[in-house]
């Protein structure tokens, strides 16, 4: 089955630690994305790579950070300097950047206490 | 402002068509029109998403008006599945964005 993958679903840190989100897609898209949302809003985007090696920073990449070695994967690291880090992030991959839907994963649901 | 404007709710009886309205009064010719919906505590599902003419496919329709500053996803027979938070998103040209707003919570009562 083709798709996007999150782990983990839940995750729990202290404040102070970095934290690192996985997400791995085998739909051979070129485009990975990581976006944020916070209870009753829309998402928010954090970063993208629209090719292995590259990505470009979103509306708020403040305090987070990533990387694209392989194509498939595209893990976003919550550093300690994120002021607001609980809330539930999501990956999403799509064929290139316009004009082509979205697949997203899971989610990720990151509590910092 | 690129965000899309969309009622908060609506409610609609299971097997009736649903008319979900969307206003991009800024939107520019080259822009698209994404739908994604949503489930709690899920990642957005993709619906539908055009540039210019209407679209249809197997989920639904989306009607976009001729000066394109509004759209309206159609949803032929909700179902309860159907239940949702309908997000009508801009892409603009300039760039990769998808710009999601708050949302239309739909409720279908059965």
């Amino acid at each position: 089955d083709g798709g996007i993958t999150q782990s983990p679903k839940y995750l729990f840190r202290k404040e102070g630690q970095n934290v690192t989100l996985s997400c791995e897609q085998n739909l051979n898209h070129d485009a990975m994305y990581w976006y944020r949302q916070d209870p009753g809003q829309g998402l928010r985007l954090i970063y993208y790579s629209q090719i292995v090696n590259d990505f470009q920073k979103g509306d708020i990449a403040e305090g987070y950070s990533v990387s694209r070695e392989k194509k498939e994967s595209f893990p976003l690291t919550v550093t300690s300097a994120q002021k607001n880090p609980t809330a539930f992030y999501l990956c999403a991959s799509s064929s290139a950047l316009r004009g082509h839907e979205q697949y997203f994963g899971p989610g990720t649901r990151l509590t910092v206490t | 402002d690129a965000k899309t404007t969309q009622p908060n709710s609506m409610e609609s009886n299971e097997e009736e068509p649903v008319h979900l309205p969307c206003n991009h009064s800024t939107i520019s010719g080259t822009d698209y029109i994404h739908w994604y919906r949503q489930l709690p505590s899920q990642g957005p599902e993709y619906v539908i998403h055009g540039l210019t003419s209407n679209v249809n496919n197997r989920m639904a329709s989306l009607a976009i008006a001729e000066d394109r500053k509004s759209s309206t996803l159609i949803l032929h027979r909700a179902t309860l599945r159907d239940a949702a938070v309908y997000y009508c998103i801009r892409q603009m040209d300039s760039s990769y964005k998808l710009i999601f707003g708050s949302g239309t919570r739909l409720l279908v009562r059965p």
